[in-house]
């Protein structure tokens, strides 16, 4: 399993831009979630997902978009992008069963730049 | 406010010593808890989970102690190596949520050969 897997790396955008970070994860999780990492900072939850068909807004929503058609891929959509958007940007995935809490696992993360 | 973690704090030690990271919660009605390990230039891993009815749980070279009476979390990495250094990430599931996590800032842990 490549687990999460994040695109692009890296991605330098002027201020007005808008772009798709994208998100796909092959372990079959019904959860999947978009975190904002900031220097010095925790993780901020933007948007999360419970299954196909399903979002509902985190932390800090504004400015951002996602999608959830499959239960693989969750993109996370900027469309008017500014400089407070610049960040590092994580995806993860967790499975929701019986067992109740299961750990969330991240991909490598989004490294954005708005100038 | 945040109910994980403060301004990050740093830890140094030798390598071949056992470290301990703390972390302090404020959410009562958390029940699930997770520390995460990030190397520079790479997403949060899972390390190891502890559920509140259990306050102590052991992995390999680590231990997690849970004490709910004063909301207080602990990492403990035995014979800390190099390959150790890293932020190291206390989250909680915010008030028993089945899936929202609540993240502190991280400790800078920093292994001396």
């Amino acid at each position: 399993n490549a687990g999460v897997t994040q695109t692009p790396k890296f991605r330098i955008l002027k201020i007005g831009q808008s772009m798709t970070l994208q998100c796909a994860q092959d372990m079959n999780h019904n959860y999947m979630y978009w975190y904002r990492q900031d220097p010095g900072m925790g993780l901020k939850l933007i948007y999360y997902s419970v299954g196909a068909g399903i979002t509902d807004k985190g932390e800090v929503p504004n400015g951002y978009n996602v999608s959830r058609s499959t239960t693989e891929d969750f993109p996370l959509r900027l469309e008017l992008a500014a400089p407070s958007q610049t960040s590092v940007y994580f995806c993860a995935s967790s499975y929701d069963g019986a067992k109740g809490n299961q750990p969330q696992h991240f991909g490598d993360g989004t490294r954005l730049s708005i100038l | 406010g945040e109910s994980v973690g403060l301004h990050l704090p740093t830890l140094s030690v030798q390598e071949g010593d056992n470290s301990i990271i703390n972390c302090a919660y404020s959410n009562s009605a958390s029940d699930y808890f997770i520390w995460y390990k990030q190397e520079s230039g790479k997403g949060p891993q899972f390390i190891i989970d502890i559920r509140s009815n259990m306050d102590k749980r052991q992995g390999q070279r680590v231990t997690v102690l849970l004490n709910k009476t004063v909301k207080h979390l602990s990492l403990q990495i035995a014979a800390t190596q190099p390959g150790d250094s890293a932020v190291y990430f206390c989250a909680e599931n915010s008030g028993g949520s089945n899936y929202k996590l609540t993240f502190g800032k991280g400790t800078l842990l920093t292994v001396n050969p």
